[in-house]
Order: C-alpha cells, then sequence, then structure tokens
C-alpha cells in the first residue's frame, strides 16, 4: 500500500497565483486532513474531511478551500497565494476523528515569492 | 476548539542524558497519541494512551497518561543522535506545538 500520497513535493508560486495540492490515500479511510508546519508553530489544522462530500474548517481555514469528491482524494486549493503561506503542508488520513492513529504523506514544500 | 499544550518548545541534550516533554489539557482527554517527527521528515505514529495513569514503555521511551487525564509525558532514557526530531502529542485532530530534541554526540 502507499498509504497517503501528496504532490507536488516542492513548488515555488508567485504572489497572486492559486494552486491544488494534491491528496490521495488508499487505506479506505473516512477522515482526511491537511496541515500546515512552519517553525516553532507545530502542525496547524486548516481543513479536514469526516467522509465524502463532508468537509470542514479546522484552525487556520483563510485563504484555502478543500473538497471531497471521493473517499480516497482531498485536494486543497490555494485561492491567490500569499507569501504567508510559505509553508510545509501535511496531508493525512485515519480511520477515525479520535482514537486511531493518523498516517501522513511526505509532505509538500511550499514557497510564495 | 480543544488545545493540547506542549513543553518545552525546544531541548537540547547531551547523548546519553535524559529528555521529557510534557503536554496538558485544560480539559479531560478521552486518549492522547504521541508521535515524532524526523527532521525532513513526516509525523509518525508512536503510540496511544487512554486510561488513566497508563504508562506504557516502547524500549527507552516511557510515556504517562496523567491520573486526571489531563495531561502526559514522554520520557526517553539515555538519549541518542537517534532520538532527534520534534515529539508532538496529539488529541483527536489537533496537535501540540511539539518538542524539538538535539542530541550533541
Amino acid at each position: 500500500n502507499a498509504g497517503v500520497t501528496q504532490t507536488p513535493k516542492f513548488q515555488v508560486l508567485k504572489t497572486g497565483q492559486s494552486m491544488t495540492l494534491q491528496c490521495a490515500q488508499d487505506m479506505n479511510h473516512e477522515y482526511m486532513s491537511w496541515y500546515r508546519q512552519d517553525p516553532g508553530m507545530g502542525l496547524r489544522l486548516i481543513h479536514y474531511s469526516v467522509g465524502a462530500g463532508i468537509t470542514d474548517q479546522g484552525e487556520v481555514p483563510n485563504g484555502y478551500n478543500v473538497s471531497r469528491s471521493t473517499t480516497e482524494d482531498f485536494p486543497l486549493r490555494l485561492l491567490s497565494a500569499a507569501p504567508s503561506q510559505t509553508s510545509v503542508y501535511f496531508c493525512a488520513s485515519s480511520t477515525s476523528f479520535s482514537g486511531n492513529t493518523i498516517y501522513f504523506g511526505e509532505g509538500s514544500w511550499l514557497t510564495v515569492v | 476548539g480543544q488545545q493540547v499544550m506542549q513543553i518545552p518548545q525546544y531541548q537540547h541534550v547531551q547523548e546519553g542524558e535524559d529528555f521529557t516533554t510534557y503536554c496538558n489539557s485544560s480539559t479531560t482527554l478521552s486518549n492522547i497519541q504521541w508521535y515524532k517527527q524526523r527532521p525532513g521528515g513526516h509525523p509518525v505514529f508512536l503510540i496511544q494512551l487512554v486510561k488513566s495513569g497508563e504508562v506504557k514503555k516502547q524500549k527507552r521511551l516511557t510515556f504517562q497518561f496523567g491520573e486526571a487525564k489531563k495531561n502526559s509525558s514522554l520520557h526517553i532514557t539515555a538519549t541518542q543522535t537517534t532520538d532527534v526530531g520534534t515529539y508532538f502529542c496529539a488529541f483527536r485532530l489537533t496537535f501540540g506545538e511539539g518538542t524539538q530534541l538535539t542530541v550533541n554526540p
């Protein structure tokens, strides 16, 4: 099994550009989530989904959009990139909201110039 | 929302010294999880604690869950360079800020 797969691994964007970070999991997990990680800030939840067709905001949702059309895929869209969105982004999945292991993708390093 | 606070933010030790990171919540937790992230890597699950006062060991790592289920700790005995990384506690989808451990050989 591939687990959680994120693409691209590295991306440089210009301010104002839009892009989509792709995330796919092959573990049939209901829960998927996106985090951003900045130095000294830990992992902050951007958006999460409890199943296909259902998404909700996390701690830092502004500037990001998500959708969940299938169980497997959970793309993260940056609508108009800003330098403040320079970060490492992790996609994750789990079988439940609490009490089960969270599996992470390898991360996407995004730089906005 | 639910928050878990973690201290210290950074810890630098000499190889062979012990290390402890603490996780605290203002509310009772049904469980607490611990993750390790190596430099440049992604967080990887270490363990989950569920019971009040629970203590679990993984080789040199000892995990504790407080009696009131509001705090938890991770203790590493005799650190090695392979222990380098950031250790996170987590509850549901919320992660603590992490403790970044560096080990001087």
